[in-house]
């Protein structure tokens, strides 16, 4: 079946500029996460989703950044007044119940000019 | 959460047998101990889990002594196409946030 899909696949903004980043999970995925990557290192939790909730933000760095799973399933991250040092990979990920398993999508490359 | 060390590279040749170490000296007595495989411009995919002794699947066999504070992740005749950064990660399944925890991983070059 299907995996984890992410769009925009790259997107170039500029400082002080509002994106959206959005992510489709497996069909059935009840639990969903965003990481973000930066070059040379490994992905860094940002938020969790079981559901509709977002059952831990701990990751997220401050208030620009915020993610919605409305109904359930696509989940869009969406950080407000970018950043130079937003400039990352943004990876989704998603499981069936939680754990340790999870499945990644390819990510989007986001670059703050 | 047990945080884990691996070395930074390795360098191997097709055909060989590569053994990838991690140390996890803190591990908690609920913590499972899970591989992953990152290529360069995707996301990672889950290679293999252990709680203790060996595992084996069609990729990789995952071997953790009785102590569990290591494990070592084994690929058997790689070739070209297995490299990629390996990350071990330790965590519990029960644990309510589920968030994996990445150290930097382990670079792994296959030469010809």
């Amino acid at each position: 079946g299907a995996g984890v899909s992410q769009t925009p696949s790259n997107k170039v903004t500029e400082k002080g500029k509002y994106v959206e980043l959005r992510c489709d999970p497996i069909s059935g995925h009840t639990a969903l996460y965003w990481y973000r990557q930066s070059l040379g290192q490994g992905p860094e939790f940002l938020i969790y989703f079981q559901g509709t909730g977002a059952a831990d933000d701990s990751g997220l760095p401050n208030d620009r950044f915020f993610a919605v799973r409305p109904e359930g399933s696509v989940s869009t991250l969406k950080i407000q007044r970018t950043e130079r040092g937003d400039s990352a990979m943004y990876l989704c990920a998603s499981s069936a119940q939680g754990g340790l398993e999870q499945f990644f999508g390819p990510g989007t490359r986001l670059t703050v000019l | 959460l047990a945080k884990t060390t691996q070395p930074i590279s390795m360098d191997s040749y097709e055909g060989q047998e590569v053994n990838i170490t991690c140390s996890h000296n803190n591990i908690a007595t609920n913590d499972y101990i899970t591989w992953y495989q990152q290529f360069p411009s995707q996301g990672p995919r889950f290679i293999i889990q252990g709680y203790k002794t060996k595992v084996t699947n069609e990729v990789a066999s995952l071997f953790i002594p009785a102590d569990r504070k290591s494990s070592t992740l084994s690929l058997p005749r790689v070739s070209l196409s297995d490299t990629a950064v390996y990350y071990c990660l330790v965590g519990d399944p029960g644990d309510s946030s589920y968030k994996l925890i990445f150290g930097s991983g382990t670079r792994l070059l296959v030469r010809p």
